[in-house]
């Protein structure tokens, strides 16, 4: 059974660009959170997919936004990136709604 | 709003010791959930014991125990036996009941293991 996957792994982008990162969940878990965590930090959450809709939100700008699928996979979209984007951005998944299982992460370096 | 403190950046114990990592947290909730996470250079953050806060009993989990201290908000993680693997950053994470998954996260404690 394979476990919480994102893709890319890392990615380089310049300043004002968009980008898209994407989370597979474990499978049978249909719960979908994002977090980001910048260098030395503990992971913030930005934002969290349930039945394709966002269910809560934290302390983000709009430019990041996302969109989950019918078969529970979600994306998160970054727009007009800012050097201080770049961060690990970690999707967690679950099921049981206490336990989170967490990907690898994508690591964005902004430019 | 919930915060998590962890005032260790670092700690260091020798192979086969046992080390306690500390966790403040302050929340006027009375019912939540508190979590070990564990992150090594892999970058795949690991479940490593979670609490319940109704629950009376200290969980444990093989080598990793917590200590979980209701009143004074005190949460901390004790490895025994340390092991070179145990080496990672450590966060203390709380969530609140209610339909909610949130995670709030403290800034990390590095673990150092030395052989």
């Amino acid at each position: 059974d394979a476990g919480v996957t994102q893709s890319p792994t890392h990615l380089i982008k310049t300043r004002g660009q968009q980008v898209t990162l994407r989370c597979s969940p474990k499978s049978g878990h249909d719960t979908v959170s994002w977090y980001q965590q910048a260098l030395g930090q503990g992971p913030q959450f930005i934002f969290q997919y349930y039945e394709e809709e966002e269910r809560q939100r934290g302390n983000f700008p709009d430019r990041f936004s996302g969109h989950q699928f019918p078969n529970y996979s979600s994306e998160l979209n970054v727009n007009a990136l800012l050097l201080g984007d770049s961060a690990l951005y970690l999707c967690a998944s679950s099921w049981d709604r206490y336990e989170q299982y967490f990907g690898p992460g994508t690591r964005l370096t902004v430019t | 709003a919930q915060t998590v403190t962890q005032s260790q950046p670092e700690m260091s114990v020798q192979e086969a010791e046992t080390v306690t990592l500390s966790c403040t947290y302050d929340t006027s909730e009375s019912d939540y959930y508190l979590f070990w996470y564990k992150q090594p250079p892999s970058r795949q953050m690991i479940l490593v014991i979670r609490q319940e806060a109704y629950k009376q009993q200290n969980a444990t989990e093989n080598r990793f125990s917590v200590n979980f201290q209701k009143a004074a908000k005190s949460f901390s993680l004790k490895i025994s036996d340390s092991q070179l693997g145990d080496a990672a950053m450590y966060f203390c994470a709380y969530a609140n009941p209610g339909g909610n998954e949130k995670l709030t996260f403290g800034t990390g404690t590095r673990l150092t293991i030395i052989p």
